[in-house]
């Protein structure tokens, strides 16, 4: 059974260019959670998602930031019009639902130049 | 609201050493309280959990206790390895695996042979 799948593992954008994060969550999970790590800081929760639904979004920034888990394929974490400070590295987690270990990813870093 | 705060890094120690890693929280009623790991280019692996008061976690030689009086979860090993070399992670979560961890900054152990 492979684990939580992200890619691309590192992501170069320009500021104002869009970032497009996606995570394949291990077979049988339903549940993925998005986390961000910024520089020398620990992770940072930012969304809660089951299949087609977004069930916690407190940590998500208001604007540029969305996230979606469509029935079919990967968890997208989208960040549109990037600037320096969201470099980071973005992981994401998965679960087969909310009682249970979350499994993490690699992680996505994003560099922002 | 839930926080974590994480003994500073790096630590470097030699072969065999014994280890501890501070971690106190702040949380309202009865988290549970998590260790994980990260290797280099990895995502994070969960070490081991408390679920409540005065449980103690274990796994590969790596102890924490729950202590609910100091609000700790230090952990500990009593013989470290060059492949223990990695950062350390303490976290917390509301409930067992529900929802969002809220996470430490991290520790990075360094062992030198």
């Amino acid at each position: 059974n492979a684990g939580v799948m992200q890619n691309p593992r590192h992501l170069v954008r320009r500021r104002g260019q869009e970032a497009r994060l996606r995570c394949s969550p291990m077979k049988g999970h339903s549940h993925v959670y998005w986390y961000r790590q910024l520089p020398e800081e620990g992770l940072k929760f930012m969304v809660y998602l089951q299949k087609e639904n977004i069930i916690d979004e407190s940590g998500m920034p208001k604007e540029r930031f969305s996230a979606e888990f469509p029935k079919e394929g990967p968890s997208i974490l989208r960040i549109q019009q990037v600037v320096r400070g969201d470099s980071a590295a973005y992981f994401c987690a998965s679960s087969p639902g909310r009682e249970f270990e979350q499994f993490f990813g690699p992680g996505t870093r994003l560099t922002v130049l | 609201g839930n926080s974590v705060t994480q003994m500073e890094g790096p630590v470097t120690l030699s072969e065999e050493a014994f280890l501890t890693i501070n971690c106190t929280y702040t949380a309202t009623g009865y988290p549970s309280l998590f260790w994980y790991v990260q290797y280099p280019g990895e995502g994070l692996q969960l070490l081991l959990k408390a679920t409540k008061a005065d449980d103690k976690g274990s796994n590969k030689g790596f102890e924490a206790t729950y202590r609910k009086e100091t609000t700790s979860f230090h952990l500990e090993k009593g013989s470290v390895q060059v492949s223990d070399s990695a950062v350390y992670f303490c976290a917390l979560s509301r409930d067992f695996g529900n929802e969002k961890l809220t996470f430490g900054t991290g520790t990075r152990l360094t062992i030198i042979p």
